[in-house]
């Protein structure tokens, strides 16, 4: 079974601190993402990733910056937080292209961020 | 640009009964169309996907969807409802890179 571990389930972190949310899926996926989830608003996509060291901004990457090191790793972090980023993050995985019928959006089980 | 639209924010149906969750989509070209399950404090977890060929696909937990490309509908579908099936449900879009676009989700909840 695929899986997409997401390394802190809860956090909560003071106006200002530097955070970092840990992703690592052991798929040998080209692609992952990371999303925010808010109620009413569905899943927004903050940043994507397809290969080791390439990002592109998703919808709502202001305040937020991303790290991939390695293939099977993707960071996502919060230079200063604030309270507005209160929310839960989603870590996912795919293969690269959708033309494979075989190809899935695979998610983490979420990571809830608390800013106080 | 490629949009989802769930129309239905909340649906409530008594265990037993039939479902049916609306969803819509605009984009360009062939769509890749999924529906995901949350339960609650959990991930996203795949019912089922939709990349061609038979328009009337089958996914797990009993449910099954129907893409229809003249209305742009991607429905989600379940002849009985079971009370473990109350949750919140995505539709969601694939672009051809692997970036998705998801609706805004529709909560079920199921009446003993």
């Amino acid at each position: 079974d695929v899986k997409v571990t997401q390394s802190s389930r809860y956090l909560v972190k003071r106006t200002g601190e530097k955070v970092f949310l840990e992703c690592v899926q052991d798929m040998d996926h080209e692609n992952m993402f990371w999303y925010r989830q808010d109620p009413g608003l569905g899943l927004r996509l903050i940043y994507f990733s397809y290969d080791v060291k390439m990002k592109e901004k998703g919808d709502i990457p202001e305040g937020y910056s991303v790290s991939r090191e390695k293939k099977e790793r993707f960071s996502l972090i919060l230079e200063s937080a604030s309270t507005n980023q209160t929310s839960m993050y989603l870590c996912a995985s795919s293969f690269r292209y959708f033309r494979d019928a075989g190809n899935t959006i695979y998610f983490g089980e979420g990571s809830w961020l608390t800013v106080v | 640009a490629q949009s989802v639209t769930q129309p239905d924010i909340h649906i409530t149906v008594s265990e037993g009964a039939s479902l049916e969750l609306r969803c819509n989509y605009s984009y360009g070209a062939t769509p890749y169309l999924f529906w995901y399950v949350q339960s609650p404090g959990q991930g996203l977890q795949l019912l089922l996907k939709y990349f061609s060929g038979d328009t009337l696909v089958q996914g797990i937990k009993g449910f099954e969807a129907e893409f229809k490309r003249s209305q742009s509908s991607f429905n989600l579908r379940k002849p009985s409802v079971h009370w473990s099936d109350a949750a919140e449900y995505f539709c969601a879009v694939a672009h051809w890179d692997g970036k998705s676009t998801f609706g805004d989700g529709t909560t079920l909840t199921v009446k003993p």
